[in-house]
């Protein structure tokens, strides 16, 4: 099993523009979240999705959207994106709606320029 | 508002010397916590959880709620336990789901 996967790895875009993470789960699980995670500064919560619904949110703004597939990949979109916008994204999968045990990415490092 | 917070940004002991990394929240329901860990080039992954009250790799932590701190604890360390250690909250946030509100995190480093 390959864990959660991320793509791209690595992305360097310019302010202003949008970009798209990608985001496939452990094999069975339904649930997905994503955190922001800035240097130096533990993950913060995005997003969480399940069964195609979003069921969480955290505190950041409209340019931020997410959404999830029938098989349970999700995608993270960002749009006029800033220069705080640069860090490691990660995505996290869960059997179900499950209180904290969350399998996480390898991440996605934006960087914005 | 909940928060999580672990004082130390770097915790150094030599190998074989007691560990403790602290953590502390600030929530006003019943808490679950968890102790993330991320070594080096690896991805962030669970190490325990207080409801089941386990030892993983020789660490323990046990809530206190009267301290409201959840503190990750091992007797001896070894150097492959050098590693980045975050303490999260799991908080309710509808719909039946699950956040984690996580701490900024401590790096352990062990000294041979």
């Amino acid at each position: 099993d390959a864990g959660v996967t991320q793509s791209p790895t690595h992305l360097i875009k310019t302010r202003g523009q949008q970009v798209t993470l990608r985001c496939s789960p452990i094999s069975g699980h339904k649930s997905v979240s994503w955190y922001q995670q800035v240097l130096g500064q533990g993950p913060q919560f995005i997003f969480q999705y399940y069964e195609k619904e979003e069921r969480g949110r955290g505190n950041f703004p409209d340019r931020f959207s997410a959404r999830q597939f029938p098989n349970y990949s999700s995608e993270l979109n960002v749009n006029a994106l800033l220069l705080g916008d640069s860090a490691l994204y990660l995505c996290a999968s869960s059997p179900a709606t499950q209180k904290g045990e969350a399998f996480f990415g390898q991440g996605t490092r934006l960087t914005v320029v | 508002a909940q928060r999580v917070t672990q004082p130390e940004k770097l915790l150094s002991v030599f190998k074989g010397a007691p560990v403790e990394l602290k953590c502390n929240y600030s929530y006003s329901g019943s808490p679950e916590l968890f102790w993330y860990v991320q070594y080096s080039r690896q991805r962030l992954q669970l190490l325990l959880r207080h409801i089941s009250r386990e030892s993983i790799k020789g660490f323990t932590a046990d809530l206190n709620k009267g301290e409201t701190s959840f503190h990750l604890k091992k007797p001896f360390a070894q150097e492959e336990d050098s590693a980045m250690y975050y303490c999260a909250l799991s908080l309710y946030s509808g719909a039946g789901s699950y956040q984690l509100t996580f701490g900024k995190g401590t790096k352990l480093s062990v000294i041979p």
